[in-house]
């Protein structure tokens, strides 16, 4: 089976950097993948990680190390609207575009 | 704006009911994926449908049931409804088996 761990509440306050870590059980899996919610909204896709290290985009990176299984979604400069829910998830290696997704993260920013 | 449609946007009904959940996918996306998202919890996947074929199941009960039509929307059909199965029911969409994928805004079903 497949499982991710992640902190149920982090809390930052404007304009600080937070890391938000994942931890999973797989046994394979092409990716890692962030996806932001925000109370009541649709998920959106924030990055992905096919590959171990780190990839950025603007604001928020993502890191992965498939020898640890763990990765995790920085977030710098952070801004008040960057208060929402945090996924990760991946996808196995079945022939199939099912995401497991962790509980996710409730980041709250604090002026 | 993900291009993913759904309808309705807010559902209340009684136990022992049928409804139906409609989602469109973007232009040019096969794969249409429906989760399950109830208070406090995460999305657990439901059902992947690749143009017109079922892919993958999840965890869902045998009183839901899906399909996707030749132009590729796809219907979520929820039977006998109980209290526990209202939730937020999100469809998604992607080019094939993505990693990315588009979500819809969602139904909210409230079960009474």
């Amino acid at each position: 089976g497949q499982s991710l761990e992640q902190p149920s509440e982090v809390t930052a306050v404007e304009g600080a950097i937070v890391q938000i870590n994942c931890t999973y059980q797989t046994s394979g899996f092409y990716g890692l993948s962030w996806y932001q919610q925000h109370d009541g909204g649709a998920p959106t896709f924030l990055s992905y990680n096919a590959l171990d290290g780190l990839e950025e985009t603007g604001r928020f990176s993502s890191f992965l190390s498939r020898s640890d299984s763990y990765g995790y979604l920085l977030l710098q400069e952070l801004q008040m609207k960057d208060s929402a829910s945090y996924f990760c998830a991946v996808r196995g290696t079945s022939n199939t575009g099912k995401l497991i997704f962790g509980q996710g993260t409730t980041l709250q920013v604090k002026p | 704006d993900s291009g993913v449609t759904q309808t309705p946007k807010h559902l209340i009904t009684a136990t022992g009911q049928r409804v139906t959940l409609r989602c469109s996918p973007r232009s040019g996306d096969l794969s249409v994926y429906w989760y399950q998202q109830s208070l406090d919890q995460g999305l657990q996947f439901l059902i992947h449908y690749y143009n017109g074929e079922e892919r993958a199941k999840g965890n869902i009960l045998e009183r839901f049931s899906a399909q996707q039509f030749p132009d590729l929307h796809s219907e979520l059909n929820l039977s006998s409804l109980e209290l526990g199965d209202s939730a937020l029911y999100f469809c998604a969409s992607s080019v094939a088996g993505a990693d990315e994928q588009f979500f819809g805004p969602g139904t909210r079903l409230t079960v009474l």
